[in-house]
């Protein structure tokens, strides 16, 4: 079975700042990855995935993330937040385990500050 | 496109009442999800269908929790009798068959018990 541990319950950052979100997985076969977002009231908004290839995967609003199989990682960044970028960031992990299966991490709650 | 289709938006309810979910998924998404979001948590998957067969429901409280998908388009989640540890939103899901295809989400029914 797979699992996601979101590093961060909560990542506080000026505006215009770099943030990086975190999160492991485990898994005993291959993945796929995503990132999604969630704003207040609404329901989860797909940010970027990987599938395969190029190990940098670039998504919407600026976010990026780099999948680090040796690590089992795969961390989502930006260069320089906006306000508008506060919200729950979920990762997620997809696996076939006897059908494809997507666990949600715990979420990180970016907070940016003006 | 449209996207995933959820009523109500809100419901207060009694315990021991019952209550009743809609969801309409984006038209040809062969694959429906229910998720339990509880306040502050990752969204927990209860069901998931593919066209109107189930594919995983093992976490799903059965003695109170039920689902359909009739024709394989819409859905329905009811819960019954409600308990106060139900209180939280339910987000309904749909993807395309295809291996690795991220999910698409409604805005989530909020669901308080009294």
């Amino acid at each position: 079975a797979q699992s996601v541990t979101q590093l961060d319950s909560q990542v506080p950052v000026f505006e215009e700042a770099p943030v990086e979100l975190r999160c492991n997985y485990s898994s005993s076969v291959s993945v796929y990855l995503f990132w999604y977002v969630q704003y207040p009231n609404q329901g989860l908004q797909l940010l970027l995935k990987y599938l395969s290839g190029s190990t940098l995967v670039k998504g919407i609003n600026g976010f990026e993330a780099e999948f680090n199989k040796s690590q089992t990682s795969f961390h989502l960044r930006k260069p320089s937040v906006h306000i508008s970028d506060t919200a729950e960031y979920f990762c997620a992990v997809s696996a076939y385990t006897g059908g494809f299966k997507t666990i949600f991490g715990a979420g990180t709650r970016l907070f940016v500050k003006a | 496109e449209a996207g995933v289709a959820q009523s109500p938006r809100y419901k207060i309810i009694e315990k021991r009442q019952s209550v009743a979910f809609w969801c309409n998924p984006i038209s040809g998404h062969a694959t429906l999800y229910w998720y339990q979001q509880i306040l502050g948590q990752g969204p927990k998957l209860l069901i998931q269908f593919q066209n109107n067969g189930v594919v995983d429901d093992s976490q799903l409280p059965k003695d109170r929790f039920s689902a359909e998908r009739l024709k394989g388009v819409d859905s329905t989640l009811k819960i019954q009798p409600a308990k106060l540890e139900d209180s939280a939103v339910y987000l309904c899901a749909s993807s395309s068959r295809q291996e690795g295809q991220p999910q698409h989400f409604g805005d989530g029914t909020r669901l308080s018990i009294l």
